[in-house]
């Protein structure tokens, strides 16, 4: 069965900060990636994803992830962090195999941006 | 487009009654997925409907727990009875077959048991 650890649960940072929220999954198959973001008050939406090719992906934002196959690992990082990133962020991972897989989810980083 | 649609959106009961959930998914979307997220914790997938076929239900507590997607449009999760630990958000996510994996997720229900 596939699992996903965030190590990180909460993170305060100040404004113009470099970010890097930490993912690591387990699941021995080829596996899609994805961050979610949920802002305050808002639902859930996809904030990047990988399937497959050049590992460092770019999403919204700003944000990218890195997927490091050798450590299982798809970190999200942002070189700059606004007071607007303020928010919940959960890596989730998909085993890659026909329309049935489904999405397990880490527990969340709930980052929180100082001015 | 209209996102997924959830209602209510806050609902407290009591130990051991029933409550149920509704859900509207995105126009076209066929497959539909509840899940349920318990405080401090990421979201755990219950039922996964593609149309209204069952595609995966290994995590619904069936005991308690009960879905239906019957004209596979919109759909309801019912719990009964409920108990203290099923305090939690359940959300209900819409997606295209052929991309599972990119979902669209509502507001969500927030329910508390007394």
């Amino acid at each position: 069965a596939q699992s996903v650890s965030q190590h990180n649960h909460h993170v305060i940072l100040s404004e113009a900060a470099s970010l890097e929220l930490g993912c690591n999954y387990s699941y021995g198959g080829t596996v899609n990636l994805f961050w979610y973001v949920q802002y305050p008050g808002q639902h859930l939406q996809l904030l990047l994803k990988y399937f497959s090719g050049d590992p460092l992906v770019k999403g919204i934002k700003g944000f990218e992830a890195e997927f490091i196959k050798s450590k299982f690992s798809f970190n999200l990082r942002k070189p700059s962090v606004q007071w607007s990133d303020t928010a919940e962020y959960f890596c989730a991972v998909n085993a890659a195999t026909g329309t049935a897989s489904k999405l397990t989810f880490g527990t969340g980083t709930r980052l929180q941006v100082t001015l | 487009e209209a996102g997924v649609a959830q209602s209510p959106r806050y609902k407290i009961i009591e130990k051991r009654q029933s409550v149920a959930f509704w859900c509207n998914p995105i126009s076209g979307h066929a497959t539909l997925y509840w899940y349920q997220q318990i405080l401090g914790q990421g979201p755990k997938l219950l039922i996964q409907f593609q149309n209204n076929g069952v595609v995966d239900d290994s995590q619904l507590p069936k005991d308690r727990f009960s879905a239906e997607r019957l004209k596979g449009v919109d759909s309801t999760l019912k719990i009964q009875p409920a108990k203290l630990e099923d305090s939690a958000v359940y959300l209900c996510a819409s997606s295209l077959v052929r991309t599972v994996y990119e979902q669209y997720f509502g507001p969500g229900t927030r329910l508390t048991v007394t």
